[in-house]
């Protein structure tokens, strides 16, 4: 298996410009996450969907993040717009179900900068 | 709420020696898995142990094992005879049944030639 797929791996923007990151999920894992990890705050949950749904999105910071999952094989975050603080490394994890005994594998992750 | 911490920002350790990463964690679940991560450079998130709140016995992997301190909240993970390939960033993780995961904010573990 390829593994979560993340793309891009890298993206600079300029404040104000909307940003759509990508996630393809393990075939066959029915549970996605998308964290944020920063040197303040470290390793942080957004969202994450169990069978496409969203279950917990506490953890989205405001209304300029959007996530979606449309279908089982990918999955969407999305700013707009963008600021200078939203810049981080963006990580994309799945696993076979939401239990909180499943291993989570994670994509190699997004750098994002916003200048 | 959960918490987890980890006191030791960075450790550095003589190849082939044992080191040992400290995490306290805090839950008032009785249902819980505990983790332990490594980021490499390469930034991908590698899952290194897990162990099961339940139960008492240490989980170990290959050179990695864990201590698991139960009424002390405690959850430390050892890694013996170090290798150059060990030298990551290692997070310690909680999760709660029907929670999210919660992470340490890491150690940095430097391996000494």
């Amino acid at each position: 298996d390829a593994g979560v797929i993340q793309s891009p791996r890298h993206e600079v923007t300029e404040m104000g410009q909307e940003v759509t990151l990508r996630c393809k999920p393990i075939s066959g894992h029915n549970s996605l996450f998308w964290y944020r990890q920063t040197m303040m705050r470290g390793l942080e949950l957004l969202i994450y969907f169990n069978n496409n749904v969203p279950i917990d999105d506490s953890g989205m910071p405001e209304d300029r993040f959007s996530a979606k999952m449309p279908n089982a094989s990918f999955s969407t975050l999305k700013i707009q717009p963008s600021e200078p603080r939203d810049s981080a490394v963006y990580f994309c994890a799945s696993s076979l179900g939401r239990a909180h005994y499943n291993e989570q594998f994670f994509g190699p992750g997004t750098r994002l900068t916003v200048l | 709420a959960q918490t987890v911490t980890q006191s030791q920002p960075e450790m550095s350790v003589q190849e082939a020696e044992t080191v040992t990463l400290s995490c306290t964690y805090d839950t008032s679940e009785s249902d819980y898995y505990l983790f332990w991560y490594k980021q490499p450079p390469s930034r991908q998130m590698i899952l290194v142990i897990r162990q099961e709140a339940y139960k008492q016995q240490n989980a170990t992997e290959n050179r990695f094992s864990v201590n698991f301190q139960k009424a002390a909240k405690s959850f430390s993970l050892k890694i013996s005879d170090s290798q150059l390939g060990d030298a990551a960033m290692y997070f310690c993780a909680s999760r709660n049944r029907d929670d999210k995961i919660i992470f340490g904010k890491g150690t940095r573990l430097h391996i000494l030639p």
